[in-house]
Parts: structure tokens; sequence; C-alpha cells
């Protein structure tokens, strides 16, 4: 079964610190992987992507295809990074509406 | 734009009474989503429309619950009865064809009694 697994609920650093949000996931096909995000107050929006292979506000995420995986990494953590992430999974295809979520990191970066 | 609008915000009610959720996507988005958040389960996908059409209802979790699209600009989703399992974050989300992003709402926070 297609499913997307993030180990940590929290993941807490201080300022300045390398961050890693992990993120594997389970589908034999080809997949397309997401990382969402939402802010406190804020809505879920979506922070990048693995097709488009870019730096958004400093974190990066390669995907991994041996080790089915997605991590999200960003090598100096800022304050205004705490928040929810999630990692998601849409399955080949084409459609629209296959997004599997994982359950999500909340990330604390601490002054 | 406002993005995706839903409504109410919060929504108490007592177990056994109907609840009807809001949702009015982008303007020219033709795909429509309702999900569903909880601590135990996440963020699960209840239903998607395309082009107003229910394409797959497959995480509606019971004969409970129900959706519709009567028109581009409005969708619903509806618990009769409602159960305090229920209780939980309902998000609608939107996208174009094409799009690799869908835009979500803020979300309803339903709690059931």
């Amino acid at each position: 079964a297609q499913r997307v697994t993030q180990p940590e609920k929290l993941l807490s650093v201080f300022k300045g610190a390398p961050v890693e949000l992990k993120c594997n996931y389970s589908y034999s096909g080809s997949p397309e992987l997401f990382w969402y995000v939402q802010y406190s107050r804020q809505r879920l929006q979506l922070l990048l992507r693995h097709i488009s292979r870019e730096s958004i506000k400093g974190f990066t995420a390669d995907l991994n295809k041996g080790e089915t995986s997605f991590h999200l990494k960003k090598p100096f953590a800022q304050e205004e990074d705490s928040a929810m992430y999630y990692c998601a999974l849409r399955l080949g295809g084409g459609s629209q509406g296959n997004l599997i979520f994982g359950k999500g990191t909340k990330l604390s970066v601490k002054p | 734009d406002a993005g995706v609008i839903q409504s109410p915000r919060h929504e108490v009610t007592e177990m056994g009474q109907e609840v009807t959720l809001r949702c009015k996507p982008i303007s020219g988005h033709d795909y429509l989503f309702w999900y569903r958040q909880t601590m135990m389960r996440g963020l699960e996908l209840l239903i998607y429309f395309n082009n107003n059409v229910p394409i797959d209802d497959s995480g509606m979790p019971e004969d409970r619950f129900s959706a519709k699209m009567p028109n581009a600009s409005f969708s619903t989703l509806k618990i009769q009865p409602s159960e305090p399992r229920d209780s939980a974050v309902y998000f609608c989300a939107s996208s174009f064809a094409g799009g690799h992003e869908q835009f979500f709402g803020p979300g309803t926070r339903l709690t059931v009694l």
C-alpha cells in the first residue's frame, strides 16, 4: 500500500543548527514528492516539490529512489522556520487527487 | 484573491445533529478536495471533484458522510448524524488542471459532543 512516513513528531533545534526532517515513502510506481508547511495561524502551503529541484527559504530536498526517501534539509535553521512540515506523495498517472500525506513533523527552532 | 474560503471556521454540535461544512474554491480552479485531519490519522483525503463531478470518494469514512459540488464555486461536506469520533479539522483545497500545487483553506474545526 502507498504510504508516507515521517518518523519524528517533533524536532527541536537551536538557531543556526542544521536541520533534517525525514520522510520515507512506500510506492512501487513513479512518485512525485512534495513538502507542505503550515506556519502558526497560517494555511497549509506548498514549500517545494522534488521535480523543481529548487531551494525555497534555504530548504532543499532530494528524492532518493533507492532509499525511498525525500528528506528536507536546511544548513542553518532560523526561528521563523518553526512550523508543521508535511511530506506528501502524489501517485503516478497524472491524477490530481492521489496525494497522500505523512502525519507531519513539528519543527521548533529555539533562539 | 482571498484564496479558498471555508465556513464556518469552528463548529460545535451535539452527537446526532447534522453538520454542513462549506467551501468556495479559488476561481478558475477545476479540482476541489476535502481532507480530514486528526491526531491519530493525520491528513486524509476524503473525496475530490473535477469539474464539479466526484472522481474518488474512497476516503469517505461511511454513509454518514456526503459531499456535493453543485457548481464551480461551491461545495459542501455533510455529516448526518454526527458522532464524537468525527471531531477533527476539515480542510478544503483546490487546484487547476496541469498545476502541481493544492491551495488549502483555513480549515473548519469540528467538535461533536
